[in-house]
């Protein structure tokens, strides 16, 4: 038990939709990442961020969107869906200090499948 | 790209060791070793993690060679439960920095 926790669990869509995905961190944890996962693949970063804030970004259009709020929660949103964005979404959040980061903690996951 | 290398599968018996090996031969000074595992469809599970010494926890314990160039994960005591893709990944510990997964080890465990 991560104490990472994601809604939905499932989720469909059609191409061109969007759709919002939602992540509650561990208390106290200041820094959220969310990956995509494909189907036989491993985790890629989306971005990351940190109060609030995007501090990191993987080699994702500009469709895939975030927030973070003070609560500790986030959300990823995705414009004009398409059928490959049909994945395993996962948040991991960690507390960032001034030595560094801890380790980041992951969800279970958010299964979207675009029709 | 992943900055690891590791075999695609391995198998181990129940209740015996299984060893599973990693090279990153790139890897920089400030750079740790992190272990993942994943179990089908779940989210990735956090095992251990080093920067020059051996470590141990509960789950397992993690062998960094002196060059560090690879490290070993041993689970001591296999299950059926630990049959999952395990995770490799070097990482700088900053604010920005990403977990680069690779295509991992899957490892079977049988009885």
């Amino acid at each position: 038990e991560t104490g990472v926790t994601q809604s939905p669990t499932h989720l469909i869509k059609t191409r061109g939709q969007q759709v919002t995905l939602r992540c509650s961190s561990q208390s106290g944890h200041n820094t959220v990442s969310w990956y995509q996962q494909a189907l036989g693949q491993g985790p890629q970063f989306i971005f990351q961020y940190y109060r609030e804030e995007e501090n990191g970004r993987g080699n994702f259009p500009p469709r895939f969107s975030g927030l973070q709020f003070p609560n500790y929660s986030s959300e990823l949103n995705v414009n004009a869906l398409e059928l490959d964005d049909s994945a395993l979404y996962l948040c991991a959040s960690s507390r960032l200090l001034p030595q560094g980061r801890e380790t980041q903690y992951f969800g279970p996951g958010t299964r979207l499948l675009v029709l | 790209d992943a900055k690891t290398t590791q075999p695609p599968s391995m198998d181990c018996a129940e209740g015996r060791a299984a060893n599973l090996p990693c090279n990153h031969s790139t890897i920089s000074g400030n750079e740790y070793v992190y272990w993942y595992r994943q179990i089908h469809s779940q989210g990735p599970q956090y095992i251990i993690h080093g920067l020059k010494n051996n470590e141990t926890n509960e789950m397992a314990s993690l062998i960094i060679t002196e060059d560090r160039k690879s490290s070993t994960l041993i689970l001591p005591h296999a299950t059926l439960r630990d049959t999952a893709v395990y995770y490799c990944i070097v990482l700088y510990n900053q604010a920005g920095t990403a977990l680069i997964f690779g295509k991992g080890t899957t490892l079977s465990v049988s009885s």
